[in-house]
């Protein structure tokens, strides 16, 4: 069975620093991975995908998540912070035959100017 | 391509009654899936259609039943309401094949009193 671990429910940075949201990921066949984005009172949005293609997948708004396997890991970054960023990050998992997405519980992040 | 649309985006019902939820997925999308998403608890999956058949199902108790339409619209029913069932419905939309990202509505925000 699959499973998805977000370490840290909330993350603060300031305005221009460094993103990293984790994500952990447990499965016995080759996963896809997706990291959404929340906006208060909106529905999700696809930030990006791993579908095998690539291990560092670019994203939309200037994120990239790296896939390693051996960490079995697929952390979403972004080199500079902006206060729009601001939102709950969910990263999740399918992978087999079952076509369901395993979610993790999310991590809001704020931005402080 | 119009985005996924949920019906209605509000609403707000006492314990006992019961409640439809409707969504319009993106055309030629023939998955649906429904989640319920609280402070705290993250997205939990609901269940999925696919062609009309429920082909996924979470751990929701039987008050909570859904459909899918020929033409794939979906509706959600959740019956006797509960206080506890206040929360955003999301619905999400996607091809159904394995590895494709869901796409998600603005969802409904159903408050039970």
């Amino acid at each position: 069975a699959q499973s998805v671990t977000q370490l840290g429910s909330h993350v603060s940075v300031s305005e221009g620093a460094l993103v990293l949201l984790r994500c952990n990921y447990s499965s016995s066949v080759p996963p896809y991975l997706f990291w959404y984005v929340q906006y208060p009172n909106q529905g999700l949005q696809l930030l990006l995908k791993y579908t095998s293609a690539a291990t560092l997948v670019k994203g939309i708004n200037g994120f990239e998540a790296e896939f390693k396997k051996s960490e079995t890991s697929f952390h979403l970054t972004k080199p500079s912070a902006h206060m729009s960023d601001a939102a709950e990050y969910f990263c999740a998992v399918s992978a087999g035959n079952n076509r369901k997405l395993i979610w993790g519980l999310g991590t809001s992040l704020a931005v402080n100017p | 391509k119009a985005g996924v649309t949920q019906t209605p985006r509000y609403l707000i019902k006492t314990r006992g009654q019961q409640v439809t939820l409707s969504c319009s997925p993106i055309s030629g999308h023939r998955s649906v899936s429904w989640y319920q998403q609280t402070p705290g608890q993250g997205l939990q999956f609901l269940f999925e259609y696919f062609s009309e058949t429920q082909r996924n199902k979470g751990n929701f108790p039987g008050r909570f039943s859904g459909r899918q339409f020929s033409n794939s619209r979906s509706e959600m029913n959740v019956s006797t309401l509960e206080l506890g069932d206040s929360a955003l419905y999301l619905c999400a939309s996607s091809t159904g094949d394995l590895g494709y990202e869901q796409f998600f509505g603005p969802g409904t925000r159903l408050t039970v009193l």
